[in-house]
């Protein structure tokens, strides 16, 4: 089945407190993105990679890391998080200029 | 700076009736226009999507008007059901980068 997975789906941590949130895709798609989605503010991108060891910033990529070793996996790395960074995120995979699929949704909380 | 504005907010329609979310972009190097509906609890998931290089694309109940000059596409869902009842974004992207409207939460009154 195709699909994008995220790990984990339920976060609770707490500040300063190093994390990744893991995400893959077995599509073998090329784009793969992390977005932030807040009450009101809909989806936010944090982090896009166009292809392997290809990474650049979205919209709001302060406080956040990423990295595309493989094709497959696209962490999202948390090196200090705070409570602002509480929010529910979504990774997503495409082949360029395509539709994104998007994975289930990681909720994660930061006291 | 919002890219991609989107409007109503949310949005209450009778059962049968036509829905209409409009958005509005300001980049011009945007090539890909899709559409997402989102049920609570789950991840967005591409109802529609047209490029700029086409007008109008129909899917169903559902149909994208693409007015390039403007700036502006919206989404129309004709005979609108119960089960339509969702969060609706619309969003721009090109060469990876994307960007989302705020969301539409759609409301179908049996």
């Amino acid at each position: 089945e195709a699909q994008v997975t995220q790990n984990p789906r339920y976060l609770i941590t707490v500040t300063g407190k190093k994390l990744t949130v893991t995400c893959s895709q077995n599509m073998n798609h090329e784009y793969m993105s992390w977005y932030r989605q807040d009450p009101g503010l809909g989806l936010r991108q944090i982090y896009y990679s166009m292809n392997v060891e290809v990474t650049d910033k979205g919209d709001v990529p302060e406080g956040y890391k990423v990295s595309r070793k493989e094709k497959r996996n696209f962490p999202l790395i948390l090196e200090s998080p705070s409570p602002n960074q509480t929010s529910l995120y979504f990774c997503a995979s495409s082949h360029p200029q395509e539709t994104q699929y998007f994975g289930p949704g990681t909720r994660l909380l930061v006291l | 700076q919002q890219q991609v504005k989107q409007s109503p907010q949310s949005l209450i329609v009778q059962k049968g009736g036509i829905s209409i979310i409009n958005c509005a972009y300001e980049n011009t190097a945007f090539d890909y226009f899709p559409w997402y509906q989102q049920f609570p609890g789950k991840g967005p998931a591409l109802l529609i999507a047209i490029r700029p290089d086409v007008s109008e694309k129909k899917e169903g109940r559902f149909t994208i008007s693409f007015n390039k000059s403007a700036k502006q596409f919206s989404l129309h869902i004709m005979d609108s059901q119960p089960g339509d009842s969702a969060t609706y974004f619309c969003a721009a992207s090109y060469a990876g980068k994307s960007t989302f409207g705020d969301g539409t939460t759609l409301t179908v009154k049996p």
